[in-house]
């Protein structure tokens, strides 16, 4: 019972380094998401695709970058990180009918 | 604006006290709407969906109002279990759906 899987669960960058967040789910979802979250703040949404070899702009997606390598696999990339990107980033997914997102357990990143 | 907005709280109320939270949204377009619960450091999970009927899952209640673009969600009876943070949900459909969150409300409960 997998669901939604993150890697890696912490990681520290320096300012300019670069990386990526993997995430994976085995529920056979067509829809995947990418938000941040930061202090005291709600979830906003950096990416999205709803099937796979596509995807879309959400409300904050300046400074990354995504690929949906196929079905299960949807990864956000960072080409050069900078300090405002310091956050916990959760993956999601969800199936047709939108009942409900599953989340990942999140990504704690701090850029110094 | 933001799509979907909350009253960020904190609401800090005693165990037993019923209280409710407010959310509105600005797409008209948006066709489903959830309330998840955030415990401190961990992930969102779906608390119960939101329908224009009003919906009831024990001690909670939620409802939508389509005309206004308001949400709520009642918590009667409240428990210190309760304490989380609450966020209202919007789902968008149209070619690729998003899934928007607004930015919760924080709930604590005191014994």
């Amino acid at each position: 019972n997998a669901g939604v899987t993150q890697t890696p669960k912490f990681q520290v960058l320096k300012t300019g380094q670069s990386m990526t967040l993997q995430c994976a789910q085995d529920m056979n979802h067509n829809s995947m998401y990418w938000y941040r979250q930061d202090p005291g703040m709600g979830l906003r949404l950096i990416y999205y695709s709803a099937s796979e070899g596509t995807t879309d702009k959400g409300e904050v997606p300046n400074g990354y970058n995504v690929s949906r390598l196929n079905k299960r696999e949807f990864s956000l990339r960072l080409e050069s990180a900078a300090p405002s990107q310091t956050s916990v980033y959760f993956c999601a997914s969800t199936d047709r009918s939108y009942t409900e997102a599953f989340f990942g357990q999140g990504t704690r990143l701090t850029v110094v | 604006r933001k799509e979907v907005e909350q009253d960020p709280g904190p609401f800090n109320v005693p165990e037993g006290a019923t209280v409710a939270f407010n959310c509105t949204y600005s797409n008209s377009a948006s066709q489903s709407f959830f309330w998840y619960r955030q415990d401190c450091r961990k992930e969102p999970k779906l608390l119960m969906s939101v329908y224009s009927s009003g919906n009831e899952d024990g001690r909670f209640t939620a409802q939508l109002n389509r005309a206004s673009q308001y949400i709520s969600l009642l918590i009667r009876d409240s428990k210190l279990s309760d304490s989380a943070t609450y966020l209202c949900v919007v789902t968008e459909y149209s070619s690729a759906s998003k899934i928007i969150f607004g930015s919760g409300t924080r709930l604590s409960i005191r014994p």
